[in-house]
């Protein structure tokens, strides 16, 4: 079984501060990568994925996340966060066997928050 | 504008009293899921029907039924057999299990 671990459960950075948030997974096999983000009284939505080549994925509003298979980590980063990006993010996982894909495994979530 | 819609957003209910709540796509897509998200626990699966007339139990599905009659509808019945039913509840939905998955609004569930 698949299963997801977010090192940090709070976050509190400074505007123009630099965001890096951990996503560590267990799984054995072939993976695929998520990072959802829920902004305050917004629906959940996705803010970048990974299913295979390049292991930095660019995502929206300027995030990007590296697949480290060795470290078996997803970690998500921002050179220099806003206000805009208080929210609530969430890593997910799908493990790929060969009897097909299982559904996706979600983090415990990250909340965090700008300070202006 | 496709999407996902559930109502409502704000739900009251006594305790000992069934309550259903809506999930609707126009997405086209084949599976939906049902989620809880409760603070610091993330999102944990209730159910998850890949397509219509079928549907799978999740990680925490005592105390909830659901039925799937069409494709664009997936109703969330929480029983009173579920011990701590208050909570906000994410609907979901892909192409196929596994997929990318586009998430509904949600309801805020309060049970007295």
């Amino acid at each position: 079984a698949q299963s997801v671990s977010q090192h940090n459960h709070h976050v509190i950075l400074s505007e123009a501060a630099s965001l890096e948030l951990g996503c560590n997974y267990s799984y054995g096999g072939t993976v695929n990568l998520f990072w959802y983000v829920q902004y305050p009284g917004q629906h959940l939505q996705l803010l970048l994925k990974y299913f295979s080549g390049d292991p930095l994925v660019k995502g929206i509003k300027g995030f990007e996340a590296e697949f480290i298979k060795s470290k078996f980590s997803f970690n998500l980063r921002k050179p220099s966060v806003q206000w805009s990006d208080t929210a609530e993010y969430f890593c997910a996982v799908r493990g790929i066997s060969g009897g097909g894909a299982d559904g996706l495994t979600f983090g415990k979530g990250t909340h965090l928050i700008i300070q202006p | 504008d496709g999407g996902i819609t559930q109502s409502p957003k704000y739900l009251f209910r006594k305790e000992g009293q069934n309550v259903t709540l809506s999930c609707e796509q126009n997405l086209n897509h084949d599976a939906m899921y049902w989620y809880r998200q409760d603070p610091g626990q993330g999102l944990r699966l209730i159910y998850y029907s890949q397509i219509v007339n079928d549907f799978q139990k999740g990680d925490i599905a005592e105390g909830y039924s659901v039925s799937r009659e069409k494709k664009e509808s997936f109703p969330l019945t929480v029983t009173s057999a579920q011990k701590n039913p208050t909570a906000f509840y994410l609907c979901a939905s892909s192409w196929f299990r596994g997929d990318e998955q586009y998430f509904g609004p949600g309801t805020r569930l309060t049970v007295t």
